[in-house]
Parts: C-alpha cells; sequence; structure tokens
C-alpha cells in the first residue's frame, strides 16, 4: 500500500521569505506521479504543481519548485517570494502509474505573516 | 467551460437521518472520485468511479454509505442513518483519461450531523 506522509501540521513564514514543505511516500512502484496542492480557507482545491517519477528534472511552476529526491522518496515543495495569498493549506498526493487511487498527506497548514 | 459543482455547499441534519450530497463534474471527465475531509485530517478516499466500469468502493467507512453515477455524469453520495462522526467536508473531484492529469475538485459539502 501507498503512503504520503507530512510531517509538519503548521508552518508560518514572512511574506517575500522562501519556505520549503516536506512530503515524504512510501511505494514499491518505479512509475508514479506526485502532487502539490492548495487548498485555502474557501475549500477550493486546485492543482499547485505536478512530477512525474520518471523524470529526474525538478518541476517548477513560476515561484513554485519541488525537490523530487525518487531515492529518498521525498518530495519537498519550496515556495519562494511567498505571498500572502499563498496562506492555506497544501496537500502531498502520490498516485502510481498503474493505479485508480490518489493518496493523500495529511496536509501542512501554511500562514504567510505580512 | 464550468468546473466541478456540489450542492448543497452546507448541510445540517439531524443523526439518524438521510442525506444526499451531489456531484457535478467537468463535462467529459471520464473519472469521478468522492473524498471525506474531517477536521484537520487529509483526505480519506471513499469511492471512485470511472466510465462504465464498476467503481472501486474500497474506501466507503459503512454499509451506510453509498454513491451512485448516472449516465457517466453527476454523481450522488448518500449517507443512510447520519451518525456524528459523518460530520465532515465531503469532496468531489473528477479527470480525464491518462494517470498524469489532475483531479479538479468541487468546493465541497460541509456536512453537520447534530
Amino acid at each position: 500500500a501507498q503512503t504520503v506522509t507530512q510531517s509538519q501540521p503548521e508552518m508560518s513564514v514572512q511574506e517575500a521569505e522562501t519556505v520549503t514543505l516536506s512530503c515524504t511516500y512510501d511505494t514499491s512502484e518505479n512509475n508514479y506521479y506526485l502532487f502539490w496542492y492548495k487548498q485555502p480557507p474557501s475549500r477550493q482545491m486546485i492543482l499547485v504543481i505536478r512530477q512525474e517519477a520518471y523524470k529526474q528534472q525538478n518541476a517548477t511552476e513560476n515561484r513554485f519548485s519541488v525537490n523530487f529526491q525518487k531515492a529518498a522518496k521525498s518530495f519537498s515543495l519550496k515556495i519562494s517570494d511567498s505571498q500572502l495569498g499563498d496562506t492555506a493549506m497544501y496537500f502531498c498526493a502520490f498516485i502510481s502509474n498503474t493505479g485508480n487511487q490518489f493518496y493523500f498527506g495529511t496536509g501542512t497548514s501554511l500562514t504567510v505573516i505580512p | 467551460g464550468a468546473g466541478v459543482s456540489q450542492s448543497p455547499s452546507n448541510k445540517v441534519t439531524e443523526k439518524g437521518k438521510d442525506v444526499e450530497l451531489r456531484c457535478d463534474p467537468i463535462s467529459g471527465h471520464t473519472a469521478l472520485y468522492w473524498y471525506r475531509q474531517s477536521l484537520g485530517q487529509g483526505l480519506e478516499f471513499l469511492i471512485y468511479f470511472q466510465g462504465n466500469s464498476a467503481p472501486d468502493k474500497s474506501g466507503l467507512p459503512s454499509d451506510r454509505f453509498s454513491a451512485e453515477r448516472t449516465g457517466g455524469s453527476v454523481s450522488t453520495l448518500t449517507i443512510q442513518r447520519t451518525q456524528q462522526e459523518d460530520s465532515a467536508v465531503y469532496l468531489c473531484a473528477s479527470k480525464s483519461g491518462g494517470v498524469r492529469n489532475e483531479q479538479f475538485f468541487g468546493p465541497g459539502t460541509r456536512l453537520t450531523v447534530l
């Protein structure tokens, strides 16, 4: 079975600073996909960034980037130049290439302090 | 186009009553998921529909929970004889074919069982 672990229930960062959210996962699969989702107070989950396990290059989307360490089964999210609108719950998720089910971590609540 | 919609956005019910939660996925999306999100928790998988295939019901917590998807589009999650521990936000997501494709989430239904 796949598991996803987010060990930081809460984090805070000063506006304009950089913050890194941690995520580790456990799987015996070799091909899979990893996602970071953001859930602001409005409850609307939106995709932040996606990584394909067979790609060695770390994904980047504007201020958001990941540090994907396949051997260590680690998938951290770095947010640069933090903005007040980044305040939200962040969920790490996993799906194998052969599966149907997404596995989510328990989330990290991020607060950006003005 | 329109995103995933869910109704109602909030539902308050008395213990023992039945409730129905509705999800309208994005048109053309073949996969539909239901999740439960309890306060301070991650997303708990409930059920997955893919096209005309038999649904994956492995996440349903008890036989009080059921779901159907009519015509490969709208889905209804039914909870019979609600209990206080059923109080949570119920999220629906849909996605198009391909494992790598992201899920698009609805805004959720907040269920409160008194």
